[in-house]
């Protein structure tokens, strides 16, 4: 059974180019998470998908951040114009099918460093 | 709103010594959801339990046990015989408010058994 996986693991750009994340999650899971974690913290909450629905979205998702999961399957994240202040681990995590599996399981996370 | 809180934020100690991670936890929900979670060097976050708020039974999992006292909102959790690949980040979360299902993560407490 594979766990979540993300892709790219390490992401370098320059200040104002966009980058673009993508997550694999758990095969049956339903629920897909993104989270973002910064050095001495711990993740926080960006946004999350029931199916292919974008469900909420945190105030910390700005106007350049957006994400997709266009089947229900993959998600892909999406940072325009990337800041300094983006540089940060972007985590995703996916959760079970039944309304009683709740945890969230952890891919191994992309790290982006704008320059 | 909720809020966790990880008070100790690095802990050492030696090799096969008990040691006990702290967390508190803020929620004006009866009904909630609580989790430690174990970031070792590798950077992907490994799920290790799950707790109902309607269930205060400690656990125990070989050489792990967690203590959830809803009195004083603390969800504690102790390493008996500490080895080398204990040493990580551990975090606490919580979630909530049932279907809005983002976790709220703790600072973490960085753990290292030395040898």
């Amino acid at each position: 059974d594979t766990g979540v996986s993300q892709n790219p693991r390490h992401k370098i750009t320059k200040r104002g180019q966009n980058v673009t994340f993508r997550c694999d999650p758990i095969s049956e899971h339903n629920r897909l998470y993104w989270y973002r974690q910064t050095l001495g913290q711990g993740p926080e909450f960006l946004t999350y998908f029931q199916n292919e629905a974008q469900l909420e979205k945190s105030r910390l998702l700005s106007d350049r951040f957006s994400a997709e999961r266009p089947k229900g399957s993959f998600s892909t994240l999406e940072i325009q114009r990337t800041e300094q202040g983006d540089s940060a681990m972007y985590l995703c995590a996916s959760s079970g099918t039944s309304g009683g599996d709740i945890e969230q399981f952890f891919g191994p996370g992309t790290r982006l460093t704008v320059l | 709103a909720q809020k966790v809180t990880q008070a100790q934020t690095e802990i050492s100690v030696v090799e096969k010594e008990d040691v006990t991670l702290d967390c508190v936890y803020e929620t004006r929900d009866t009904t909630y959801y609580l989790f430690w979670y174990k970031q070792p060097p590798s950077g992907e976050l490994v799920f290790l339990i799950r707790r109902n708020s309607f269930d205060e039974q400690n656990e125990i999992s070989g050489r792990y046990s967690w203590n959830f006292q809803k009195s004083t909102s603390s969800f504690n959790f102790t390493i008996t015989a500490s080895q080398v690949v204990d040493s990580a980040v551990y975090f606490c979360a919580l979630i909530s408010n049932f279907g809005n299902e983002k976790l709220t993560f703790g600072t973490g407490t960085r753990l290292t058994i030395i040898p």
